[in-house]
C-alpha cells in the first residue's frame, strides 16, 4: 500500500539553529514529491516538486532533497516566520488518477 | 489575481443535518479537488471535478457528494452529518488537475458538527 510517513510529528527550534524534516515514502514509482508549508488557518502552499533520487531544490532558507526511500526539508538558520505545518505528498506512477497521497505533517516552531 | 475563495469559514452543524461548501477556483482553472483534513490524519482525497465532470474519487461514504458548475465553481455536500465528519474542509484549483505542484488551495471551511 502507498504511504507517506513524516518525522518528527512537531519540532521546536530556537531561532539560527539548523535542523531537518523527514518524509519517508513507500510507492510504486514516485512521479513526484511535493513539499507544501500550511499556515494556521490557512491551505497549503506550494514549495517544491522532486521527480528523481538525488534532485534538490532550494528557496531563501529552504532545501529539498529526494532519495529512492525518503526526502528532506532542510532548514537553515530559520526565523519565526517559517513557523508552519510543513506537509509532504506523493503521486505515484501506477496511477492513472494522479492521486495524491499526503503525509501528516511536521509542525514546526521557531522560537524568538 | 484572485485566490481560491471557500465559504463559508465556518460552520456549525448538528448531527442528522446536511451542508453544502463552496470553492471558487482561481480564473481559469478547470479542475476542483476537495480534501478533508482532521487533526493527526493528512489530507484526505474526497473527488476531484474538471469541466463539470467527476473525474476521480476518494474512498468516502456516499453521502459525500459533490458538483461543478459551467463556471468551475464547485460545491461540496455532506448529508447526515456524523460527529466525526468535523474537519477543515479544503478546496484546490489547477488548471489541468493532475499535477501535485500546480494547486493552489483555499483557506477552508472548519466544519464542526455537535
Amino acid at each position: 500500500e502507498d504511504q507517506v510517513t513524516q518525522s518528527p510529528e512537531a519540532l521546536r527550534l530556537q531561532e539560527g539553529e539548523s535542523s531537518s524534516l523527514n518524509c519517508s515514502y513507500t510507492v510504486s514509482g514516485l512521479r513526484g514529491l511535493f513539499w507544501y508549508r500550511q499556515d494556521p488557518g490557512k491551505g497549503p502552499e506550494f514549495l517544491f516538486t522532486l521527480y528523481s533520487a538525488g534532485e534538490e531544490k532550494e528557496k531563501e532558507r529552504l532545501k529539498a532533497t529526494l532519495t529512492k526511500k525518503e526526502s528532506f526539508l532542510h532548514i537553515t538558520a530559520p526565523k519565526p516566520e517559517d513557523s508552519a505545518t510543513y506537509l509532504c505528498a506523493v503521486q505515484a506512477k501506477a496511477d492513472s488518477n494522479y492521486q495524491l497521497i499526503w503525509g501528516a505533517g511536521t509542525k514546526l516552531i521557531i522560537k524568538p | 489575481k484572485a485566490g481560491v475563495t471557500q465559504t463559508p469559514r465556518y460552520l456549525i452543524k448538528t448531527r442528522g443535518q446536511q451542508v453544502t461548501l463552496s470553492c471558487s477556483p482561481i480564473s481559469g482553472h478547470r479542475s476542483v479537488s476537495w480534501y478533508q483534513q482532521t487533526p493527526g490524519q493528512g489530507l484526505q482525497f474526497l473527488f476531484e471535478y474538471f469541466s463539470e465532470t467527476q473525474r476521480n474519487k476518494g474512498n468516502f461514504p456516499g453521502r459525500f457528494s459533490g458538483r461543478q458548475f459551467s463556471n468551475s465553481r464547485s460545491e461540496m455536500n455532506v448529508s447526515t452529518l456524523e460527529l466525526g465528519d468535523s474537519a477543515l474542509y479544503l478546496c484546490a484549483s489547477s488548471f489541468l488537475g493532475q499535477h501535485g505542484a500546480g494547486y493552489t488551495f483555499g483557506s477552508g471551511t472548519r466544519l464542526t458538527v455537535v
